[in-house]
């Protein structure tokens, strides 16, 4: 069975850390990608990457980075964590080119809270 | 993307068919339209998607009409687990095809 794993379901962090979720998809998928999920805001995308060290902004990039080294792995990075960022974060992939035709694998979801 | 609607929610009887139904009015022609539903807690999780004709897998059916400015998708005989939000999407064609999820429609399973 396909699967998009992300390193921690839950993760409490101080405020002003650097933060790392770390998601590894074993499909040899090239498009991944990271969501954030608040109530009442649906999800929303961060960041994209097309390939390998590719990366695209999404619609709320501010406050954070992304990292893809290898073509299994996307990071996402939160340079100085703080409350509003609080949410859960869910990474997916799918793959390139005909995507439209297997639909995205998403994770099951990091819920991070920054005190 | 284009713009979907979608009902906010819906309840439906355990055991019986959930018709949720999705506005695509401003879909492309080459515009694939895709559900995908949400249980508490977890991801989302791919159901199916179609571009013109009707679609069934083995969770559900995909009704398109004809002009492609709407669709419906059937699940035949819901149960409990079936609770949910359910999203339609409708990506562009173009770039990495990110999806973009509105708010979807809460389906409530009753027993």
């Amino acid at each position: 069975d396909v699967k998009v794993t992300q390193s921690s379901r839950y993760l409490v962090k101080r405020t002003g850390e650097k933060v790392f979720l770390e998601c590894v998809q074993d499909m040899d998928h090239e498009n991944m990608f990271w969501y954030r999920q608040d109530p009442g805001l649906g999800l929303r995308l961060i960041y994209f990457s097309y390939d390998v060290k590719m990366k695209e902004k999404g619609d709320i990039p501010e406050g954070y980075s992304v990292s893809r080294e290898k073509k299994e792995r996307f990071s996402l990075i939160l340079e100085s964590a703080s409350t509003n960022q609080t949410s859960m974060y869910l990474c997916a992939s799918t793959i390139g080119g005909s995507a439209l035709k297997y639909g995205y694998t998403f994770g099951s979801g990091t819920r991070l809270t920054v005190v | 993307d284009a713009k979907t609607t979608q009902p906010t929610s819906m309840d439906c009887a355990e055991g019986r068919a959930a018709n949720l139904p999705c506005n695509h009015s401003t879909i492309s022609g080459n515009e694939y339209v895709y559900w995908y539903r949400q249980i508490h807690s977890q991801g989302p999780q791919y159901i199916i998607h179609g571009l013109k004709n009707n679609e069934t897998n083995e969770m559900a059916s995909l009704i398109i009409t004809e002009d492609r400015k709407s669709s419906t998708l059937i699940l035949p005989h819901a149960t409990l687990r079936d609770t949910a939000v359910y999203y339609c999407i409708a990506p562009p064609i173009q770039g990495a095809q990110k999806l973009v999820f509105g708010q979807g429609t809460r389906l409530t399973i009753n027993p």
